[in-house]
């Protein structure tokens, strides 16, 4: 079973439409977890960290549920220049971090 | 301020050749990484190292050698090449364990593709 599981939809919503991509983890000693965005042939770079509380930055919100073992991101008003890959990670042990094969999100004019 | 910079960004290989993909990191960077990434399969970890002459396996370590005999430099080599090593390879770094807190961010290069034929 993969460490950390996304749907890899794609999900091609309009502009301004609200978009909600989840992702699961199997191991529940998993200490962190962050949502990167991946551009298509780019590198991954940190979108935000998610905390138990749940937290927010601008139109987006992270969300964890650790007896679920559940991540949650929602974006709000999407615009065109969120069109991208994001990818769920998962932090077990001190140098690892375990990466979901990636959501795909299209957004559209 | 350059970052995570890789060498060379694109190459082809024939089975069982060798070589040598440099990594760069200019932020005084203590731990360096190299993460291989699959469709299907999302990144996945080939080596560590916590500090200059120090290196670890990471999940998918068969098949590469690694060196980081300067701080700033972390190299990953592959001394035979199959078509199964065909994929593309990113450095990273951050400046601490990842674990020591949830805030510490790693830093990707921009990649390297890599075809074996």
């Amino acid at each position: 079973r993969k460490e950390v599981e996304q749907d890899p939809g794609p999900f091609n919503v309009p502009e301004g439409a609200t978009v909600a991509f989840n992702c699961t983890y199997s191991n529940s000693a998993s200490q962190s977890f962050f949502w990167y965005r991946q551009d298509c042939r780019k590198e991954p770079k940190l979108l935000m960290s998610v905390y138990s509380s749940g937290n927010e930055d601008g139109r987006f919100t992270a969300q964890l549920n650790r007896a679920s073992q559940y991540i949650s991101l929602l974006i709000r008003d999407s615009k065109l220049s969120d069109s991208a890959t994001y990818l769920c990670v998962c932090q077990t042990g001190a140098n690892n971090l375990f990466f979901g094969t990636g959501t795909r999100l299209t957004v559209i004019p | 301020n350059a970052g995570v910079t890789q060498t060379p960004k694109f190459r082809v290989l024939k089975t069982g050749q060798s070589m040598t993909l440099l990594c760069a990191q200019d932020m005084n960077h203590e731990y360096m990484y190299w993460y291989r990434q699959d469709p299907g399969m999302g990144l996945r970890l080939i080596h560590y190292s916590v500090g200059e002459g120090t290196t670890a396996k990471g999940e998918v370590p068969d098949g590469y050698n690694v060196s980081r005999l300067k701080k700033q430099n972390f190299l990953l080599g592959l001394e035979s090449a199959a078509p199964s090593q065909t994929s593309v390879y990113f450095c990273a770094s951050s400046y601490s364990s990842l674990g020591r807190s949830s805030g510490n961010t790693i830093y990707f290069g921009e990649g390297s593709w890599l075809t074996v034929v």
